[in-house]
């Protein structure tokens, strides 16, 4: 399975943007990136995902390189609520009953 | 919107004791997964289930069985339950996609073996 790579934790002002990094460099033409968030002592939650073009949704912004094998997850403004732990995700189209996390980046937002 | 109900929230259970934790998925998702997730670690993959036939198997200790039934709903039974059983388990449902669906996660059941 191809793997993911994210920073274990990260840290960020109130309202100010933040961009969560992941390296997928054995990423496969036919896996698509998805992020998912993890509150604490609550289930994980879908945030975003793409496969080559950057997205937009109410939550964050994928930007993805050109090549596939890194993306960012994108938070325009920080709130104290976005403090969890952040997953990169590779779901194959072929194979979408493989969904395994690895290890995600835990976000610390200061007031 | 009705979400993944997992049930029982909490349970206590004593070692070499039996568990069946239930997981109720969203109306019309087809595919059903569930996860553990020990303190302070990262879910981990059990198992998979799509229109009720098993479709992926991650790291499920042999004690561990799991079944989806005729209304999509799947239960985990757990058996010879040992102390580093003691976790989150939580049951994910999505609807059948080519890896761009999102899955949907319930709340949770927090077992603990004593």
């Amino acid at each position: 399975d191809a793997k993911t790579t994210q920073p274990n934790s990260m840290e960020s002002n109130e309202e100010e943007p933040v961009h969560l990094p992941c390296n997928h460099s054995t990423i496969s033409g036919t896996d698509y990136i998805h992020w998912y968030r993890q509150l604490p002592s609550q289930g994980p939650e879908y945030v975003i995902h793409g496969l080559t073009s950057n997205v937009n949704n109410r939550m964050a912004s994928l930007a993805i390189a050109e090549d596939r094998k890194s993306s960012t997850l994108i938070l325009h403004r920080a709130t104290l609520r976005d403090a969890a732990v952040y997953y990169c995700i590779l779901r194959d189209a072929n194979n979408f009953n493989k969904f395994y996390f690895g290890s995600g980046t835990k976000l610390n937002v200061k007031p | 919107a009705a979400g993944v109900i997992q049930s029982p929230r909490h349970l206590i259970k004593e070692k070499r004791e039996t568990a069946t934790l239930k997981c109720y998925p969203i109306p019309r998702h087809d595919t059903v997964y569930w996860y553990q997730q020990g303190p302070g670690q990262d879910p981990q993959f059990l198992i998979s289930f799509y229109e009720k036939m098993q479709s992926d198997k991650g790291s499920i200790p042999d004690r561990f069985s799991a079944q989806q039934f005729s209304d999509y709903h799947s239960e985990l039974n757990m058996s010879s339950l040992e102390l580093g059983d003691s976790a989150l388990y939580f049951c994910a449902s999505s609807l059948r996609g080519q890896g761009n669906t999102e899955a949907f996660f319930g709340q949770g059941t927090r077992l603990t073996v004593v």
